[in-house]
This record gives structure tokens, sequence and C-alpha cells, in this order.
């Protein structure tokens, strides 16, 4: 139980260009679910906190406009990295909250995105 | 505000060698304590956690750890490695009673070695 999944795994993009990413909860309903990104040897870093049918919570320094979450469903939220430049390539992964298990986040697969 | 350390970046090993993981944290409440797993490429998998009870904590593929209060650490541990552990582990915590926000250290890549 408690699998999340992100589609694509993997995207290349050109400079400029907007990129979706998925991330899912398969097996259960999420009433919160997180969105971190990671450079190369580094740790996680929390962008963004999304409740389904509202707004996300941006982390200190994350462009909200430039990082689009939307979060309709209790299973579904969606990353949009719009005007996407070279710096903003990066793994991004998902998590999720489900309801009964406040305590523990769930982890996607990730999503590396390249921007030539 | 609350922090995580994780003093070692990289911990070599040989098989069926004993490991230990060492993070320490910094908070000013109770706080939950977690360890998750990454391997190459993939995202990140639960090892084990600590929310409240007994301070031993046994999780999945047969590492533990243990909450020490007095010393703020939540130490990883496991009495012998497999070849297939070789990942990076990552130390994190969250306020106790919140969900979600976690704080995650900067990661240990450990290497078991034939």
């Amino acid at each position: 139980g408690a699998v999340v999944s992100q589609h694509p795994s993997r995207v290349i993009c050109k400079s400029g260009t907007s990129v979706k990413i998925e991330c899912r909860s398969l097996d259960f309903q999420a009433t919160t679910m997180f969105w971190y990104r990671q450079f190369p040897k580094q740790s996680l870093m929390l962008m963004a906190t999304s409740n389904e049918g509202s707004k996300a919570t941006y982390e200190q320094g994350v462009e909200k406009d430039k990082f689009l979450i939307n979060h309709a469903s209790l299973t579904l939220s969606t990353l949009t990295v719009t005007s996407a430049h070279p710096e903003d390539s990066s793994f991004y992964i998902c998590s999720a909250a489900t309801r009964t298990g406040r305590d523990t986040q769930y982890f996607g697969p990730g999503t590396r995105l390249t921007v030539l | 505000a609350q922090s995580v350390t994780q003093l070692d970046s990289q911990v070599p090993v040989f098989e069926e060698a004993p490991v230990e993981l060492r993070c320490n944290y910094s908070s000013s409440v109770s706080v939950y304590l977690f360890w998750y797993v990454q391997y190459p490429n993939q995202g990140l998998q639960l090892l084990l956690k600590y929310l409240s009870g007994s301070t031993l904590v046994k999780g999945i593929n047969g590492f533990e750890a243990e909450f020490n209060k007095s010393q703020t650490s939540f130490h990883l541990r496991k009495p012998s490695v497999h070849i297939s552990d070789t990942a990076e582990y990552f130390c994190a915590v969250s306020e106790g009673g919140s969900q979600g926000n976690l704080i995650f250290g900067k990661g240990t890549k450990l290497s078991v070695k034939p």
C-alpha cells in the first residue's frame, strides 16, 4: 500500500518551454502533497506544500509563478515548470500524506528534468 | 528552527560488517524522526520512523534506529550489511503532531564492498 507514482520519469525540453509533472497516489487519498527538488549529491529541499482544493504554500525563495502547483483531487497533484531554463534542471520528487497516517510521507520515484 | 545533521557524508564498509549511520537533530519541540533510503535515480523509501513509545525502532531490510532524547540523536544501525544496501540514506525530522514539513539531513552515502 501507499504507492505514489510520478510521470514522466525523465523529460528533456528546450529552454523557454513549459513542462508538467504529475504525481499520483495510487491506492490512497492524499490530503496533502509535497514537492521537492534535489540537486546532484545534495539533500531534498521542500519547494511547496499543497492541500487538495486549495492554493499551494511555497517555501521562501521558490517562485510561485514559475513553479505552478495544482492539487485538483485527492489523488493527483501537478507541478508545471514554466519557461524552463537550464538552471531548472534537477530531480523533482513528490510525496503524499494520507488522511489517517498524517505523520508519514510516501515518496514518488522522482522526475529527472533536463533543460537544454 | 529545526535542523538535521548527518555527520558522515560517505561510509564505506565491507559486506557482512556492521554499520552505523549517525544523525543528530535540533528542535525546541517534540519531533518525529525518520530514516529514508534512496537508490540511484529513484525516490525515497521509508526505512523506519519514530513517533513515540519505544526508543528502539525496527524497520525494513534489517535496519533499526534508536532515539536518544538526551543526545538528540537517531542513529541508524544494521548488524550485517549486504551489497544491495549500497545507497544514499537520509535522516529527517518533523515537528510532533504536524503533518509533513520534513527537514532532511544532507544524506550519507553507504558503499558496501565485497
